[in-house]
């Protein structure tokens, strides 16, 4: 079965550096996502992605953070001078149509 | 604004005992909702969701509007099904999905 694929599976970054984290979605799925989830509170949601722009944002996802789906198969999040708050297991996701997502292994950024 | 809530951060159960995992949404409109299942150190998989109606490894959940609820349910439990259970919303225009805080199901031998 086909799966989102994730890497790096962990990065540590020093504050202020930054990091690309890169997602391969599902081939056939036209809706990409990004999810946060620091340790030992909820999943929350950063961006959708549609026919290569952004489609919704949260509050979350400011300047200091980007999406790009470079070429036919990657799907990055950059993030800009990272800060100790950031530190969090990122997920990508992606679905077929705008219903249920289905989502990478997540890579787990640590910055110090 | 949508919500979700999962009252029980963690729930233990003995091997064979019905368990039922609660949720509770908020949500003005038609709500959508799923059930999430992510095992120790792996990725959410999407358990089932309310629309298909399924059954997925025992598990149902039926979906109340009045109650504005959507429990999990099985009910005889294993231990293999202990695991970090999330609910989620879609919701709204833009679809996006909601989750709740999940909770730490535990299934005692």
């Amino acid at each position: 079965e086909p799966e989102v694929t994730q890497t790096p599976s962990h990065q540590v970054t020093q504050m202020g550096q930054e990091v690309i984290l890169r997602c391969v979605p599902i081939s056939n799925h036209l809706y990409f996502y990004w999810y946060r989830q620091i340790l030992g509170q909820k999943v929350e949601f950063l961006v959708s992605f549609y026919n290569n722009e952004i489609s919704e944002k949260s509050e979350i996802f400011d300047d200091q953070f980007s999406v790009e789906r470079p070429d036919g198969s990657n799907f990055t999040l950059k993030i800009r001078s990272t800060k100790l708050e950031d530190s969090a297991m990122y997920f990508c996701a992606s679905s077929e149509a705008r219903d249920g997502r289905y989502f990478g292994p997540g890579t787990r950024l640590t910055v110090t | 604004a949508q919500r979700v809530t999962q009252p029980e951060k963690l729930l233990s159960v003995f091997k064979g005992a019905p368990v039922e995992l609660k949720c509770n949404y908020s949500y003005s409109g038609s709500p959508e909702l799923f059930w999430y299942v992510q095992y120790s150190r792996q990725r959410l998989q999407l358990l089932l969701r309310h629309i298909s109606r399924e059954s997925i490894k025992g598990f149902t959940a039926d979906l109340n509007k009045g109650e504005t609820s959507f429990h999990l349910k099985k009910p005889f439990a294993q231990e293999e099904d202990s695991a970090m259970y999330y609910c989620a919303l879609l919701s709204g225009s833009a679809r996006q999905l909601t989750f709740g805080s999940g909770t730490q199901l535990t299934v005692l031998p």
